[in-house]
């Protein structure tokens, strides 16, 4: 069993670009997850997704967005890269029912330049 | 405003003594409380869960426990041992109750480190 699964790994971006963070998992998960974590801060959610189709942001969706056209993908899009949006991205799914765990992804190190 | 505050960025532990991590929450509808573990380049793992319901949780060596009135957790690891040094992550959830559908909010973490 793959889990979740983020691709890549690392990016560097130039001020201004975009790019898509890859997302998926093949637990048959309802929910997905799009976290950030800046140094010495907790995760903070950016968008999450109940399932395939719908969306709803987070705590800091800005500068962000998404999609769900299928339950085993969510990918993150990034358009007009900043040096703010420098943070490692973790993506996450979990089953419907209320309190299960998150599965995390393993992270993008994102640094905008 | 942080909602769940982790106050100590860093604790340092001797192997095969007892580490306790602790956490506090401000809002009262969390309802259902996590802990993750995060090794460097890897995503957070989850270690143990507690409902608002109980007052602790065991699972080995990790227990954690959960005062309401205080709207104070803690995670104590007995023996620590030097492969739990890690950041540990404090996460509360509303669940059904909290309107927030189900969405944790994280602590910032606390980082441990348990030496030989």
């Amino acid at each position: 069993n793959a889990g979740v699964t983020q691709t890549p790994k690392f990016r560097i971006l130039k001020i201004g670009q975009s790019m898509t963070l890859q997302c998926a998992q093949d637990m048959n998960h309802n929910y997905m997850y799009w976290y950030r974590q800046d140094p010495g801060m907790g995760l903070k959610l950016i968008y999450y997704s109940v399932g395939a189709g719908i969306t709803d942001k987070g705590e800091v969706p800005n500068g962000y967005n998404v999609s769900r056209s299928t339950t085993e993908d969510f990918p993150l899009r990034l358009e007009l890269a900043a040096p703010s949006q420098t943070s490692v991205y973790f993506c996450a799914s979990r089953s419907r029912d209320f309190n299960e765990k998150l599965f995390f992804g393993s992270g993008t190190q994102l640094s905008v330049l | 405003d942080q909602q769940v505050k982790q106050n100590s960025p860093s604790l340092s532990v001797q192997e095969g003594r007892i580490s306790i991590l602790n956490c506090d929450y401000t809002n009262s509808m969390f309802d259902y409380f996590l802990w993750y573990k995060k090794y460097p380049a890897e995503g957070p793992t989850f270690l143990i869960s507690i409902s608002s319901i109980k007052d602790k949780n065991e699972d080995g060596r990790f227990t954690v426990f959960l005062n309401k009135s205080a709207k104070h957790l803690s995670l104590h690891i007995v023996p620590s041992q030097p492969g739990d040094s890690a950041v540990y992550f404090c996460a509360a959830s509303g669940g059904r109750y909290g309107g927030s559908q189900g969405n944790l909010i994280f602590g910032k973490g606390t980082k441990l480190s348990v030496k030989p």
